[in-house]
């Protein structure tokens, strides 16, 4: 079965540094997605993306977070200056066409450690 | 936000034994729900769903069962097997929010030989 693949698996960085979480969808799915999980938490939705445009962001996805789709094939999540609460495992997903009775394929995840 | 709960953090049960895992939630504006099943080091992989408008889902060894109007939802396992133990999360989907899921804690099932 097709998977959707996130590099790397395991990100360390410094508070106040930007990071980038990458991501390569399904082909030919046309909805991304990220979610994360902090540690002992619940998994929570940031944000769905399609057609080159945020369709739906939570609260979480504030000024700090951009996603982007830089090419025709990658996923991008970048986080501008981290802090300490952003570690948490990051998922991105995807979908063939966002319609409500759809599954989500999520990849195995970004763990982020923000020392 | 505790709008899904999952109120057993863990569930054993011996192998060809019903797992029975249980999900509540509080926003009526939930219309559709998904059941996910997370390995450790992978993503969660999708198992079942059921949308607001059925009561049961049946697919192989895996039920979803809907009470609307207790606002609850239960996955059965029968018989279930050692492979199934995992984490299990219960996610539901407001109308008209897309793909945004708003997931209940996991409950993990070990399934004992």
């Amino acid at each position: 079965e097709p998977e959707v693949t996130q590099t790397p698996s395991h990100q360390v960085t410094q508070m106040g540094q930007e990071v980038i979480l990458r991501c390569v969808p399904i082909s030919n799915h046309l909805y991304f997605y990220w979610y994360r999980q902090i540690l002992g938490q619940k998994v929570e939705f940031l944000v769905s993306f399609y057609n080159n445009e945020i369709s739906e962001k939570s609260e979480i996805f504030d000024d700090q977070f951009s996603v982007e789709r830089p090419d025709g094939s990658n996923f991008t999540l970048k986080i501008r200056s981290t802090k300490l609460e952003d570690s948490a495992m990051y998922f991105c997903a995807s979908s063939i066409q966002g319609i409500p009775n759809e599954k989500l394929f999520f990849g195995s995840g970004t763990q982020l450690s923000v020392l | 936000d505790q709008q899904v709960k999952q109120n057993s953090p863990s569930l054993s049960v011996q192998e060809g034994r019903i797992s029975i895992l249980n999900c509540d939630y509080t926003n009526s504006m939930f219309d559709y729900f998904l059941w996910y099943k997370k390995y450790p080091a992978e993503g969660p992989t999708f198992l079942i769903s059921i949308s607001s408008i059925k009561d049961k889902n049946e697919d192989g060894r895996f039920t979803v069962f809907l009470n609307k109007s207790a606002k609850h939802l239960s996955l059965h396992i029968v018989p279930s097997q050692p492979g199934d133990s995992a984490v299990y999360f219960c996610a539901a989907r407001r109308n008209n929010a897309g793909n945004m899921l708003t997931f209940g804690g996991g409950t993990r099932l070990m399934v004992k030989p």
